[in-house]
């Protein structure tokens, strides 16, 4: 499913790395959310957007950024990168009338050493 | 808190066995329900749903699930699973008020023996 597409897929960076990942969807949704998956935890939600004008925090928020720069696009900021940061992200959306239904990206596999 | 638990972390089966997948929440309010699967490599893909009415929903590939609302439960079921059924298997709760809530379990792998 293309609806949904996140870059980088891939990336290796190093501590105290500015690193952005982004996400961009074709689905016409007003909400985008942000995840990370780590092997034994799930998915762990760091940031949503309700509309561009919307931002909030997730349960992990700390250490991340994010901006909504369009109904399109949400892209979310390590501003300087640690070790446990290492993990898959997922970006995802959804819509006001599909009752919570989520969308995921492919997912950015991020390292950082 | 909310919380989302899978009491099965890793399942192995052999093709044609029966899976049953536990999905247990706390949350006193009214709930949807989800049940998403990531096959290898892959994102993850939705299930099956439930909102409201029939408490055993269907969903695809044969999968099937039943909401307990006495037991805060929503297991996920298959008669007979195939090979291509193994992946990781994520339940997940959105509380329909109050604040935003959508809360995943961690997860079930499950590896299907041909």
């Amino acid at each position: 499913d293309a609806d949904v597409t996140q870059t980088p897929r891939n990336r290796i960076t190093k501590t105290g790395k500015r690193i952005m990942l982004e996400c961009s969807q074709t689905k016409g949704h007003d909400r985008m959310y942000w995840y990370r998956q780590d092997p034994g935890l799930g998915l762990r939600l760091i940031y949503y957007s309700f509309d561009v004008k919307d931002i909030n925090k997730g349960e992990i928020s700390d250490g991340y950024s994010v901006s909504r720069q369009a109904q399109a696009k949400f892209s979310l900021s390590l501003e300087s990168a640690i070790p446990n940061q290492t993990a898959l992200y997922f970006c995802a959306t959804s819509d006001l009338g599909s009752y919570g239904e989520q969308f995921f990206g492919p997912g950015t596999r991020l390292t950082v050493l | 808190a909310q919380s989302v638990s899978q009491h099965n972390h890793h399942v192995i089966l052999s093709e044609a066995a029966s899976l049953e997948l536990g999905c247990n929440y706390s949350y006193g309010g009214t709930v949807n329900l989800f049940w998403y699967v990531q096959y290898p490599g892959q994102h993850l893909q939705l299930l099956l749903k439930y909102f409201s009415g029939d408490p055993l929903v269907k969903g695809i590939k044969g999968f099937e699930a039943e909401f307990i609302k006495s037991k805060f439960s929503f297991n996920l079921r298959k008669p007979s699973v195939q090979w291509s059924d193994t992946a990781e298997y994520f339940c997940a709760v959105n509380a329909r008020s109050g604040t935003y809530k959508y809360i995943f379990g961690t997860g079930t792998r499950l590896k299907v023996l041909a």
